[in-house]
């Protein structure tokens, strides 16, 4: 029963550098978030997918892309890290519609992201 | 952009005394979430709530979804030293769709 798995747990970049940050979910749930969480700004939302073949951006997008490589993995990629995207990211996800007990996000542990 | 507010930022406080935090929302939400957060760990689903004066307790925690849809309140009874962490409230709008916003968190200190 592992919920959301993140990978890596930790990761150092240099500037310009690109990484991706993998996400799974094993609960069947069709909507996956990419979250950042920095001091002080709670949780802002990166990008989300509402369902399988669909992405869409949130609050912070800029220097981002998302692959929803199918309805179990949701990767988040940095093309050219810069400092000011270190943060930890953190993946979710969760199931729609109107039943109560639904609709609410399930996190992974998170990723810890440090560009120099 | 939606605005969501949640205070106190931080609090210190005795074991075995009661908390309270708060989210205000600029906008109506039709779902309010509450989670716990311990360090280096994802943010924990405490509460959900789904309707307008919606009271719903969970152990010694309750939160109430308020009334004009524009707030939300987590209320922590007899707190006990495991209740540290950051509490974050998270709220989706009418409006939107998937979208939560989340609030920038209480962060709770309980001394012995």
């Amino acid at each position: 029963n592992a919920g959301v798995t993140q990978t890596p747990k930790f990761q150092v970049l240099k500037t310009g550098q690109s990484m991706t940050l993998q996400c799974a979910q094993d609960m069947n749930h069709n909507s996956m978030y990419w979250y950042r969480q920095d001091p002080g700004m709670g949780l802002r939302l990166i990008y989300y997918s509402a369902s399988e073949g669909t992405t869409d951006k949130g609050e912070v997008p800029n220097g981002y892309n998302v692959s929803r490589l199918n309805k179990r993995e949701f990767s988040l990629r940095l093309e050219s890290a810069a400092p000011s995207q270190t943060s930890v990211y953190f993946c979710a996800s969760s199931e729609i519609g109107q039943i109560s007990g639904a609709n609410v996000l399930t996190f992974g542990a998170g990723s810890r992201l440090t560009v120099l | 952009g939606q605005q969501l507010n949640q205070s106190p930022q931080s609090m210190f406080i005795q074991e075995g005394e009661d908390v309270s935090m708060n989210c205000t929302s600029s906008s109506i939400f039709n779902t309010w979430l509450w989670y716990k957060q311990d360090p280096g760990e994802g943010p924990v689903l405490l509460i959900a709530l789904y309707k307008a004066g919606e009271l719903t307790s969970n152990g010694r925690l309750t939160a109430q979804f308020g009334i004009t849809r524009k707030d939300s309140f987590l209320n922590i009874s007899a707190s006990i030293p495991s209740d540290v962490g950051i509490y974050f409230c998270a709220g989706r709008s009418t409006s939107g769709t998937y979208k939560y916003i989340f609030g920038t968190g209480t962060r709770l200190k309980v001394l012995a």
